[in-house]
C-alpha cells in the first residue's frame, strides 16, 4: 500500500509562478489536509476536505486554493507564488478527522 | 480560535535524565494527539488520549491528559539519543474535522 503520496518531492519558483500540489491517497478516506511547515511555527492548516467535492479553509489560506474532484486525490494551487510561500507542504488523510496519516512532504522553495 | 500552546520549544536533555514536555490547549476538544517528527521526515503518530485521566505509556515515553486543565505532558524516562526528534501536540478542532497542531518541541539528547 502506498498510503498518502505527495508529487512532487521538491519544486523551485519564480515569483509570480503558479504550480499545483498533488496529493493522492489510496485508504478511501473521507478527509484530507493540507499543511504547511515553517521553523519555529510548527505545522499550519491551509485548507482540507471533509469529502469528495468539499473544501474548508484551515488556519493560512490564503494565497491557495484546493480542489477535490475525485475522493482519493487533494490538490493545492499556488497561482502567484510569493517567498512566503517557501516552506514544506504535507498532505494527510483521515478516515474519520482522526488519526491523521501524512504523505512525506514536498519541499517548495520561492524565489 | 483554538490555539494549541508547547513549551519548552526546545530541549537539550543529557542521556539518563528525565523531563516532561507540556502541552495546553484554549477551547475543549475530544482527544489530543502526539506525533514525533525525525529531522527531514514526516510525522509518526505516537499516541492518542480520548479522555481525562487518560495515560498512555510506550518505552520511556509516556503522556497523559487532563481535560479539566485543557493540558498533555508527555514525560520521557532515562532519555536515550534515539529519542532526539521534534515532538508535536495536536488538538481536534470543534467540530472534529481537523487537527491543530503546536509549534513543536525540538529534543536533542546528548551523553
Amino acid at each position: 500500500n502506498a498510503g498518502v503520496t505527495q508529487t512532487p518531492k521538491f519544486r523551485v519558483l519564480k515569483t509570480g509562478q503558479s504550480m499545483t500540489l498533488l496529493c493522492a491517497q489510496d485508504m478511501n478516506h473521507e478527509y484530507m489536509y493540507w499543511y504547511r511547515q515553517d521553523p519555529g511555527m510548527g505545522l499550519r492548516l491551509i485548507h482540507y476536505s471533509v469529502g469528495e467535492g468539499t473544501t474548508a479553509k484551515g488556519e493560512v489560506p490564503d494565497g491557495y486554493n484546493v480542489s477535490r474532484l475525485k475522493k482519493q486525490n487533494f490538490l493545492l494551487g499556488l497561482e502567484s507564488a510569493a517567498p512566503s510561500q517557501t516552506s514544506v507542504y504535507f498532505c494527510a488523510s483521515s478516515l474519520t478527522g482522526s488519526p491523521l496519516h501524512f504523505g512525506n512532504g514536498t519541499r517548495l522553495t520561492v524565489t | 480560535e483554538l490555539k494549541v500552546e508547547q513549551n519548552p520549544l526546545f530541549l537539550s536533555m543529557q542521556e539518563g535524565k528525565n523531563y516532561t514536555i507540556y502541552c495546553n490547549y484554549s477551547t475543549t476538544s475530544d482527544r489530543l494527539y502526539w506525533y514525533r517528527q525525525d529531522p527531514g521526515k514526516s510525522l509518526e503518530s505516537l499516541f492518542v488520549l480520548l479522555s481525562n485521566g487518560a495515560v498512555k505509556q510506550e518505552g520511556r515515553l509516556m503522556a497523559s491528559l487532563d481535560t479539566k486543565a485543557r493540558l498533555s505532558t508527555l514525560h520521557i524516562t532515562a532519555a536515550v539519543h534515539d529519542l532526539s526528534a521534534t515532538y508535536f501536540c495536536a488538538v481536534t478542532n470543534q467540530a472534529g474535522t481537523a487537527l491543530i497542531f503546536g509549534k513543536g518541541t525540538t529534543l536533542s539528547v546528548s551523553s
